[in-house]
């Protein structure tokens, strides 16, 4: 597509509830990330694939998030058993092999 | 450690006057520095990058920034304030968190640039 999405752009759950976010990066970009940007902060790394290969999730919070890219171009964020602290903007970004990252319009998670 | 501060968390000026919105960073190794901006409701659009070429980054809407290592800053500046340039600001520098070995960004807190008319 022309440039990266996310898909819902706002998910309101319960708390205890499962979640999953998705983002769709420019097509033919090797380089996929995740970020969380809570409410005047900056965004902060969460993970990042090359191709279907996860290469570092350090960024992850605990063992409550995942994440996947099974077939190198749409992502899966996961996040289980939510919590409220969990709520906030969930961006995603694309990367061709040697270039800038291209962010997506984020999903807004509100965990009630 | 390595950290990415932004000096001030709201800046207000009038339109047409110049905008100066402050970076410092610190880093073992010369960085790649970013600047980014966020339209409310809108996603994250890079402004202009420094990767060790000329320290002077001219970016788009008239910003532009000068990279300055006996400083440690990246400084974003524009001549001349138009209303449209009201947003959120953030410096960023590549390759800095703990995992290391890729390109994932390190933000500032941003910037809040207000305009005045």
């Amino acid at each position: 597509g022309a440039g990266v999405s996310q898909s819902p752009r706002y998910k309101v759950t319960k708390r205890g509830q499962d979640v999953a976010l998705r983002c769709d990066p420019i097509s033919g970009h090797v380089s996929l990330y995740w970020y969380r940007q809570a409410l005047g902060q900056g965004p902060e790394f969460l993970t990042y694939f090359n191709y279907e290969a996860q290469q570092d999730k350090s960024g992850l919070p605990n063992d409550r998030f995942s994440a996947e890219r099974p077939e190198g171009s749409i992502s899966t964020l996961t996040i289980q058993r939510t919590e409220q602290r969990d709520s906030a903007m969930y961006r995603c970004a694309s990367r061709a092999l040697a270039g800038t990252q291209f962010f997506g319009p984020g999903t807004r998670l509100t965990v009630l | 450690a390595q950290s990415v501060t932004q000096l001030d968390s709201h800046v207000s000026v009038s339109e047409g006057t110049p905008v100066l919105l402050r970076c410092n960073y610190s880093s073992s190794y010369s960085p790649s520095l970013f600047w980014y901006v966020q339209h409310p409701n809108k996603g994250l659009q890079l402004l202009l990058k420094y990767t060790s070429a000329a320290t002077l980054v001219k970016g788009i809407n008239g910003f532009e920034a000068e990279f300055k290592k006996s400083e440690t800053s990246f400084h974003l500046t524009k001549p001349s304030a138009h209303m449209s340039d009201a947003a959120e600001y953030f410096c960023v520098v590549s390759g800095m968190y703990s995992g290391g070995g890729a390109d994932g960004l390190t933000f500032g807190k941003g910037t809040h640039l207000i305009i005045q008319p």
